[in-house]
């Protein structure tokens, strides 16, 4: 069974610009999970989407942005990028959002670089 | 708000060790625990979780008890190995929610 799989892996962006990122999740699962990486910071949630619903946010700017699609891949957005937001995003799909389903399963994640 | 608390490291043991990475976490409700791994250049990997008080997780030779009364975690090996080089993440998830969130990772460094 495929995993969590995030494109691109690794992207290099220019401040001011804008990003996409991708998620496709396992099969069967519902919903996605948005986390940002960094070394200062550590592992810091951004938003989770169930049935092309977000049904969470972390504590980011608006420039995060994010949606899914009825297949229940996600996508997520940064719009004017800053230098902090280089880091690693990693995207995570489970089966549902509550209960016995909320196992977390992780893709290898998008290394940004914004210069 | 929920926040877990793991250990600075690195940790550098020598192969055959003992490991503990001390986790602790506070919360309101009753959080599921879990133990996640980083490999160099991956994902997060689940290694085990615990649903409940008194639970034992276990997975790969490691073993985490959900303790209440202390509100800890703690990750023990008894032998590790050089290839469990890794980022070790205690996390929680509270009352059965998917939303994760994370200690600061600890750095297992294993030598020959």
């Amino acid at each position: 069974k495929a995993g969590v799989t995030q494109t691109p892996r690794y992207l290099i962006k220019t401040r001011g610009q804008q990003v996409t990122l991708s998620c496709s999740p396992i099969s069967g699962h519902r919903s996605v999970s948005w986390y940002q990486q960094t070394p200062g910071q550590g592992l810091q949630f951004l938003f989770e989407y169930f049935s092309e619903t977000q049904r969470n946010k972390g504590n980011f700017p608006g420039r995060f942005s994010g949606r899914q699609f009825s297949n229940s891949r996600s996508e997520m957005n940064v719009s004017t990028l800053e230098l902090g937001d280089s880091a690693l995003y990693l995207c995570a799909s489970s089966l549902g959002l509550a209960g016995a389903n909320t196992e977390a399963f992780f893709g290898q994640g998008t290394r940004l670089t914004v210069v | 708000g929920d926040s877990v608390t793991q250990m600075e490291g690195p940790v550098t043991l020598s192969e055959e060790a003992f490991l503990t990475i001390n986790c602790t976490y506070t919360a309101t409700g009753y959080p599921s625990l879990f133990w996640y791994v980083q490999y160099p250049g991956e994902g997060l990997q689940l290694l085990l979780k615990a649903t409940k008080a008194d639970d034992k997780g276990s997975n790969k030779g490691f073993e985490a008890t959900y303790r209440k009364e202390t509100t800890s975690f703690h990750l023990e090996k008894g032998s590790v190995q050089v290839s469990d080089s890794a980022v070790y993440f205690c996390a929680l998830s509270d009352q059965g929610y998917s939303t994760l969130t994370f200690g600061k990772g600890t750095m297992l460094l294993v030598s020959p």
